[in-house]
């Protein structure tokens, strides 16, 4: 159900430094995830996924790390910039094809 | 060159009030779906369609009615509008099993 009561949870980093959010999931049968970055009065946008057959996927300046033991999925954000300022939502895809977000963290960078 | 695209982008009515909000994608996905973004930024899947077939339909309370008129089409219904239906509804869509696309939003108000 909904997250009543409470906050977003939030991140404040220095522009320059690197950035970690963390995700708990649910479902350890959920077979892929995926991290969305959402700016301001925008949809969430895609920014990097990875299959449980794996335990680490690099992009552009990020990184995704998924521990399937402790059910646990981690954004790393290198050099983090103004632009990356958004709440970021892990996803996971469980069977039948939803997708199940969490929660949602708010990263803030300052400048 | 949108995506993923929805209108109108805000809608304020007043409650009781019956409403449309209407999405299009021109990605060639056969699946499509509607979310629900609260205050507190939850994200939560109302309503997926596959091919326009409903394939997951959540506790949604069945005032709201999703018609599928074309796999590249998903509109929402929504009848006698309360309070609490309002909230920032997301449209999206996706090859089965892969990162899903999402719409820019619609801002609805109900006073």
């Amino acid at each position: 159900g909904e997250s009543v009561g409470l906050h977003l949870p939030t991140l404040s980093v220095q522009e320059g430094d690197n950035s970690i959010i963390n995700c708990a999931y649910s479902n350890s049968a959920s077979d892929y995830f995926i991290w969305y970055k959402q700016e301001s009065g925008k949809g969430p946008q895609f920014i990097i996924d990875i299959r449980s057959n794996m335990d680490k996927r690099q992009g552009q300046r990020v990184t995704v790390l998924l521990n399937k033991t402790v059910k646990h999925l981690s954004l790393q954000i290198a050099a983090t910039q103004p632009g990356d300022s958004a709440v970021y939502f892990c996803a996971e895809n469980s069977q039948g094809g939803k997708l199940i977000f969490g929660q949602g963290t708010e990263l803030s960078v300052k400048p | 060159d949108t995506a993923v695209s929805q209108t109108p982008k805000y809608l304020v009515t007043q409650m009781g009030n019956d409403k449309s909000i209407k999405c299009e994608q021109n990605l060639g996905h056969d699946t499509m779906y509607w979310y629900k973004q609260d205050s507190k930024k939850f994200l939560k899947i109302m309503f997926s369609y596959n091919n326009k077939e409903l394939i997951i339909n959540e506790t949604v309370p069945n005032r709201f009615s999703p018609k599928s008129p074309d796999k590249a089409h998903l509109n929402l219904h929504i009848n006698s509008l309360e309070l609490g239906d309002s909230a920032v509804y997301f449209c999206a869509s996706s090859e089965p099993g892969l990162q899903q696309y999402f719409g820019p939003g619609t801002r609805l108000t109900v006073l």
